[in-house]
């Protein structure tokens, strides 16, 4: 079945650092990806919805230019955090979907953020 | 503006017997998809079920069934024969159109032994 992988799964950085996060489909090609945050105990917030050779959609409230979001290929989607500051501390979960146009979304594990 | 409610924060079950999840949203679409995820400790969200909204079959996943009440705008989960490994956050879905989903708030299960 289709896979996403997500790397890395936890990642610690110091306040004003940037942290990128990469979103691979392994076994398919996904011409959309979807970046979520979730919080502890809470669901999942979508933030932007990346296409495979153009800029990323935002959700509203979301800044564009603390979450960059690269989808360079149609196997690779990045999440940059900019300038992390401990209230971006979340965990980031993104989604893709086979290109052929199967009706589900398929998850990654997950990335833990945590900024000092 | 659609929106999914899951009214049960937590739910525990016996294990061997069957629990429901209960699920509400609301949307003006006609034509819409619904899923059920669950999300282990580990925090991989893992499909459980799906049901397309023209559909007036329920649809059905071993263990896992779905009560889609259209009109209602209603879609719970069954979960026959619970099991130890079924103890997870379970969060409806909903999705019209674009691959937007809406996720509710989530429902704790805990089984017993």
């Amino acid at each position: 079945g289709a896979v996403v992988s997500q790397h890395p799964s936890w990642v610690i950085c110091k306040s004003g650092t940037s942290v990128k996060i990469e979103c691979r489909s392994l076994d398919f090609q996904a011409t959309t990806m979807f970046w979520y945050r979730q919080f502890p105990k809470q669901s999942l917030m979508l933030m932007a919805t990346s296409n495979e050779g153009s800029k990323a959609t935002y959700e509203q409230g979301v800044e564009k230019d603390k979450f960059l979001i690269n989808h360079a290929s149609l196997t690779l989607s990045t999440l940059t955090v900019t300038s992390a500051h401990p209230e971006d501390s979340s965990f980031y979960i993104c989604s893709a979907r086979v290109s052929s146009g199967a009706n589900v979304l398929t998850f990654g594990a997950g990335s833990r953020l945590t900024v000092l | 503006a659609q929106t999914v409610t899951q009214s049960q924060p937590e739910m525990s079950v016996q294990e061997a017997e069957t629990v429901t999840l209960s699920c509400t949203y609301d949307t003006s679409e006609s034509d819409y998809y619904l899923f059920w995820y669950k999300q282990p400790p580990s925090r991989q969200m893992i499909l459980v079920i799906r049901q397309e909204a023209y559909k007036q079959q329920n649809a059905t996943e071993n263990r896992f069934s779905v009560n889609f009440q259209k009109a209602a705008k209603s879609f719970s989960l069954k979960i026959s024969d619970s099991q130890l490994g079924d103890a997870a956050m379970y969060f409806c879905a909903y999705r019209a159109g674009t691959y937007k989903y809406i996720f509710g708030t989530g429902t704790r299960l805990k089984v017993l032994a």
